[in-house]
């Protein structure tokens, strides 16, 4: 099936610096990601939909100005966490679908522990 | 935007017993509902997933029931094994392109 990987897997960071995670289809392209924010034991919470060549769209109550999202390419999607706060720490996760088989559904990165200290 | 609510938030089987799990959604035009099974520290698997225009599909020990009218989708594990052991999470979205708005998961624990 279709491969997604997501790079760091995890992560500590001091306040006020940002982090950038990225998100890349290995064997198929992606024309859209998506980005969720899951917190211990909770749900995924969507976030973002990361669109290639064009800008992300964000969900209700999610800063894009904090959470940006660049999709430059058909294979990769970056999100990067900027001036980092504890609250920010979570578990975030990417999910991309090759279309060539679609009937696979979504598939999701490895996801990213994010710990700011 | 899309309201999924999942229930029971956990739930305890013995095995070999049934296990169900529900959800509800409030957008009529969603039409696409997958079921993710997520072990701890690893990523969300679909495991199954059912489309609007039917009301039941299975695999195997698996299986998903859709009514469309009553805005709900249910999952259901039969003789379950400790290795069904998991995180469970519905999603519904507006066609298979679209974003996932997912459920707030159901803990399956699996007694031996």
């Amino acid at each position: 099936g279709a491969v997604v990987s997501q790079h760091p897997s995890r992560v500590i960071c001091k306040s006020g610096t940002s982090v950038k995670i990225e998100c890349r289809s290995l064997d198929f392209q992606a024309t859209t990601m998506f980005w969720y924010r899951q917190f211990p034991k909770k749900s995924l919470m969507l976030m973002a939909t990361s669109n290639e060549g064009s800008k992300a769209t964000y969900e209700q109550g999610v800063e894009k100005d904090k959470f940006l999202i660049n999709h430059a390419s058909l294979t990769l999607s970056t999100l990067t966490v900027t001036s980092a706060h504890p609250e920010d720490s979570s578990f975030y996760i990417c999910s991309a679908r090759d279309l060539r088989r679609a009937q696979d559904g979504y598939t999701f990165g490895s996801g990213t522990r994010l710990t700011v200290v | 935007g899309e309201n999924v609510e999942q229930h029971p938030s956990t739930l305890s089987v013995q095995e070999g017993d049934s296990a169900v799990i529900k959800c509800t959604y409030s957008d009529s035009a969603s039409n696409y509902f997958p079921w993710y099974k997520q072990e701890l520290g690893k990523r969300p698997q679909l495991i199954i997933d059912i489309r609007s225009n039917v009301g039941e599909k299975k695999d195997q020990r698996i299986a998903v029931t859709l009514n469309k009218t009553a805005k709900h989708f249910s999952l259901h594990i039969t003789e379950t094994q400790p290795e069904d052991s998991a995180v469970y999470f519905c999603a519904a979205s507006i066609s298979t392109g679209n974003q996932f708005y997912f459920g707030t998961g159901t803990s399956l624990t699996v007694i031996p």
